[in-house]
């Protein structure tokens, strides 16, 4: 496809489940991020990748939260034992390089709710 | 004090009139500005970038960077119904971590 991609873009959990989003950037993008978005806030850094490199992490609110980029290209963020405060839209976005002013270019995100 | 801020709104301006948005930022060794429209249930988009101070002009957007005072602004020109949105400031803080204002709220009214 054309743009950024995830899935699921909706996702209900029991508190205490685990979650594994996925995003496809767009083909060739070096750069990938994760974002977590609350209602009425804007969207908070999770973590960043560069090509198969995880560089930051200081984003992850918690040790269970896990995010992988194995091949370089789809990245899965992970929820484990999850918790209703991890209720949010997580956003994925992806540039075409390294750069710190590379255009971000965000996927649809997926909106999870933790019962 | 947050590291990008923005006034909540909701701003509301008339169909063609002048919409000023603006955001403060915290670190002076940010170097890279951007603002982004997010509609409702949608994902952002960008709108327009800056790293130099001044003003750039895109269309009808104009982004105004004045980082001795460490302010970032965005004038939308003829203002329509449809640039109702949300509008997230976003500054590079150091190495590729982004950090986004709360965003400001625009209503256009017909």
């Amino acid at each position: 496809g054309a743009g950024v991609s995830q899935s699921p873009r909706y996702k209900v959990a029991k508190r205490g489940q685990d979650v594994a989003l996925r995003c496809d950037p767009i083909s060739g993008h070096v750069s990938l991020f994760w974002y977590q978005q609350a209602l009425g806030q804007g969207p908070e850094f999770l973590t960043y990748f560069q090509n198969e490199a995880q560089l930051d992490k200081s984003g992850l609110p918690s040790d269970r939260f896990f995010a992988e980029r194995p091949e370089g290209s789809v990245s899965t963020l992970k929820i484990q034992r999850t918790q209703q405060e991890d209720s949010a839209v997580y956003l994925c976005a992806s540039s075409l390089g390294k750069g710190t002013q590379e255009t971000q270019y965000f996927g649809p995100g997926t909106r999870l709710l933790v019962l | 004090q947050k590291e990008v801020e923005q006034n909540s709104g909701p701003l509301s301006v008339p169909e063609g009139a002048i919409a000023s948005l603006n955001c403060t930022y915290s670190d002076r060794g940010s170097q890279s500005f951007f603002w982004y429209r997010q509609y409702s249930g949608k994902s952002p988009e960008l709108i327009m970038f800056i790293y130099s101070n001044g003003d750039k002009e895109d269309g009808r957007f104009t982004a105004q960077l004045n980082k001795a005072s460490q302010y970032v602004s965005l004038l939308i020109r003829d203002s329509q119904p449809s640039d109702s949105a949300t509008y997230l400031c976003a500054v590079n803080i150091k190495g590729f971590k982004t950090i986004f204002g709360a965003g400001t709220r625009l209503f256009v009214k017909a």
